[in-house]
């Protein structure tokens, strides 16, 4: 079985530019999350979908951010106008109902 | 709120020596914690969790952590470290056993050396 996956693997942009990033959930997962880890420090929440509505969004950081899960599947997560501070590694993660979280290996982002 | 503090961004032992991660939480509410580790080019993978059930939590490749609540403290242990553990480790806390936001330490590194 497939586990999560996430593309590109690795994105380098320049500032101001947009940058869309994917994940393909594990096949069945109605839960989805975004994470991000920024310089190195903790991997910080983004945000939460059930299925495809939002359950929580409380992480992300600004309205340059757009995440949406299109009928329920994959995911992207758009940034624009992308800064500097946005650079980082962006992981997604999958679950099921009250199941573990899996995660992918996750996009690195560097902003130039 | 909750929070994890991992002390040490680095850790280096030898082949063969005893693996200490140390891990502390704070949280209002009984949490759940877990310990992800992150191997080289690779995604995040669980090691092991705390969900209440027993407080000495054994996980994958050898690796346990004891869940002790007077000293708010959930450390990643493994008597002899092998080679192919060298990878960032991350402690985590959560509301739920699973399936809700997960908040992480900062990480720590843990190289082997031979």
């Amino acid at each position: 079985e497939a586990g999560v996956t996430q593309f590109p693997s690795h994105s380098v942009i320049e500032k101001g530019q947009t940058v869309t990033l994917r994940c393909d959930p594990i096949s069945g997962h109605d839960n989805l999350y975004w994470y991000r880890r920024v310089m190195g420090k903790e991997i910080k929440f983004l945000l939460h979908f059930v299925k495809e509505s939002k359950q929580d969004e409380s992480g992300m950081p600004n309205n340059r951010f757009l995440a949406e899960r299109t009928g329920g599947t994959y995911s992207t997560l758009k940034v624009q106008p992308a800064e500097l501070e946005d650079s980082g590694v962006y992981f997604c993660a999958s679950s099921q109902a009250r199941g573990e979280a899996f995660f992918g290996q996750g996009t690195r982002l560097t902003v130039v | 709120a909750q929070s994890v503090t991992q002390l040490g961004s680095h850790v280096s032992v030898s082949e063969g020596a005893l693996v200490l991660l140390r891990c502390n939480y704070s949280s209002s509410v009984p949490p759940y914690l877990f310990w992800y580790v992150q191997y080289p080019n690779q995604g995040l993978q669980l090691l092991l969790k705390y969900t209440s059930a027993a407080t000495l939590v054994k996980g994958i490749n050898g690796f346990e952590a004891e869940f002790k609540k007077s000293e708010t403290s959930f450390h990643l242990t493994k008597p002899s470290a092998h080679m192919s553990d060298a990878a960032e480790y991350f402690c985590a806390v959560s509301l739920y056993s699973s399936a809700s936001k997960i908040i992480f330490g900062s990480g720590t590194r843990l190289s082997i050396r031979p």
